[in-house]
């Protein structure tokens, strides 16, 4: 098993463009979410999805957007990049409400 | 909401010594408590967990602790190893009120273990 995929692992942004993390699991989990890790800050949630077609937001929604149309796919949409959206993303995703989450290797992302 | 406060936020120790790192939490309705580990270059892994009906739990050189009534718990590694070095998170949840596994994290403790 792959586990939780992501792509792509690096990028860099002008401000202003789009853009779509990827992210795949291989588990058959239901949940999936979407953090950001800024220095000394921890993870924050941006977003998750309890199951195919259900989203909701986390902590730090604003600034984007997702959809989970299958159970493996959990992309994540930034519409205008801006600074402050420099961070390094994961997705996770775990079988149960209160199990183990597993985590992709992350997405740097960076906006000039 | 819950905040998770962590720390240190970077500690340094010995091959062979012990390693702490606490962390407090603000909701008194929190009652799951899990501790990832990153590595560099890599998403966290969970190493350990603990839920608010037990004090004190271990796996082998790792143990974590919980004070209910003080609202923190900490992270204890014994013996420690160069392969221990990485950035731990502690985490915190209200497992009946908090849909969809949403975690809040500390700010995470880069641990060096030096040879």
């Amino acid at each position: 098993n792959a586990g939780v995929t992501q792509t792509p692992k690096f990028r860099i942004l002008k401000i202003g463009q789009s853009m779509t993390l990827q992210c795949a699991q291989d588990m058959n989990h239901n949940y999936m979410y979407w953090y950001r890790q800024d220095p000394g800050m921890g993870l924050k949630l941006i977003y998750y999805s309890v199951g195919a077609g259900i989203t909701d937001k986390g902590e730090v929604p604003n600034g984007y957007n997702v959809s989970r149309s299958t159970t493996e796919d959990f992309p994540l949409r930034l519409e205008l990049a801006a600074p402050s959206q420099t961070s390094v993303y994961f997705c996770a995703s775990s079988r149960t409400q209160s199990g183990e989450l597993f985590f992709g290797e992350g997405s740097r992302l960076t906006v000039l | 909401g819950e905040n998770v406060e962590q720390h240190p936020s970077t500690l340094s120790v010995q091959e062979g010594d012990s390693a702490v790192i606490k962390c407090t939490y603000s909701d008194s309705a929190s009652n799951y408590f899990p501790w990832y580990k990153q590595e560099l270059g890599k998403g966290p892994q969970l190493i350990i967990d603990i839920r608010s009906n037990v004090g004190e739990k271990k796996d082998q050189r790792i143990a974590v602790t919980l004070n209910k009534t003080a609202k923190h718990f900490s992270l204890h590694i014994t013996e420690t190893q160069p392969e221990d070095s990485a950035v731990y998170f502690c985490a915190a949840k209200d497992e009946i009120k908090a849909a969809g596994n949403k975690l809040t994290f500390g700010g995470g403790t880069r641990v060096l273990v030096k040879p």
